[in-house]
């Protein structure tokens, strides 16, 4: 079993709402990442989770804030965003980031702020 | 951020043509990856590559990483409708740092003849 769980599916979302996405993922895997894609572009890494710790922030606006509660679970905090933060928020997950390493990807939130 | 040069960015196929499509890179890499995706959807993994000169297939796809470890290249045989979508090209390396870190290319758009 190879799934990544994303939920919701799609977001609408006001400038001055609180909302949150969730990732989820059953393989044991201890990293897990955030990624933003826009149309046409391949994903943007926003930040990575190893054992349940952030380990890389691409230098993503606090806006955002991500949250790792335990080894399956990934939240997105969303707070004041911007319309031009309206893309597709994509979860990967992948066992340790050791060399031989591979993420696995989620279905994606299509989020649009308004 | 540093993004791999993959063409062709878009193709039409016809049912039963092969296709091939590559990825360049200045620096190297440890692995390589394509993933596929369609519309709305997440990225797929089709195929893993770990070693220099490795050539390796799953089912009409069939994927090699370059010698120089600063390339690789994809082909599908006998195109069916279900191939369109985008294909993409990714590198990896081991960071030093917890999670791995991949740098993607622009993607190739693979269409239908009309």
């Amino acid at each position: 079993d190879t799934e990544v769980t994303q939920t919701p599916k799609h977001l609408v979302m006001g400038m001055t709402n609180k909302k949150s996405l969730k990732c989820e993922q059953h393989m044991g895997h201890r990293a897990m990442y955030w990624y933003k894609q826009k149309a046409k572009k391949p994903p943007e890494l926003m930040f990575v989770y190893s054992y349940e710790k952030l380990s890389i922030n691409e230098s993503v606006p606090s806006r955002f804030s991500p949250e790792c509660p335990n080894s399956s679970l990934l939240n997105l905090h969303l707070h004041a965003l911007q319309p031009e933060d309206s893309a597709l928020y994509l979860c990967a997950s992948s066992h340790s980031g050791g060399a031989r390493d591979t993420q696995y990807f989620g279905p994606g939130t299509r989020l649009t702020v308004l | 951020g540093q993004q791999l040069n993959q063409s062709p960015q878009s193709m039409f196929i016809q049912e039963g043509e092969d296709v091939s499509m590559n990825c360049t890179s200045s620096s190297i890499f440890n692995t390589w990856l394509w993933y596929k995706q369609d519309p709305g959807e997440g990225p797929v993994l089709l195929i893993a590559l770990y070693k220099a000169g490795e050539l390796t297939s799953n089912g009409r796809l069939t994927a090699q990483f370059g010698i120089t470890r600063k390339d690789s290249f994809l082909n599908i045989s006998a195109s069916i409708p279900s191939d369109v979508g985008i294909y993409f090209c990714a590198g990896q390396n081991f960071p030093g740092v917890a999670g791995n870190m991949l740098t993607f290319g622009g993607g190739t758009r693979l269409m239908v003849k009309p």
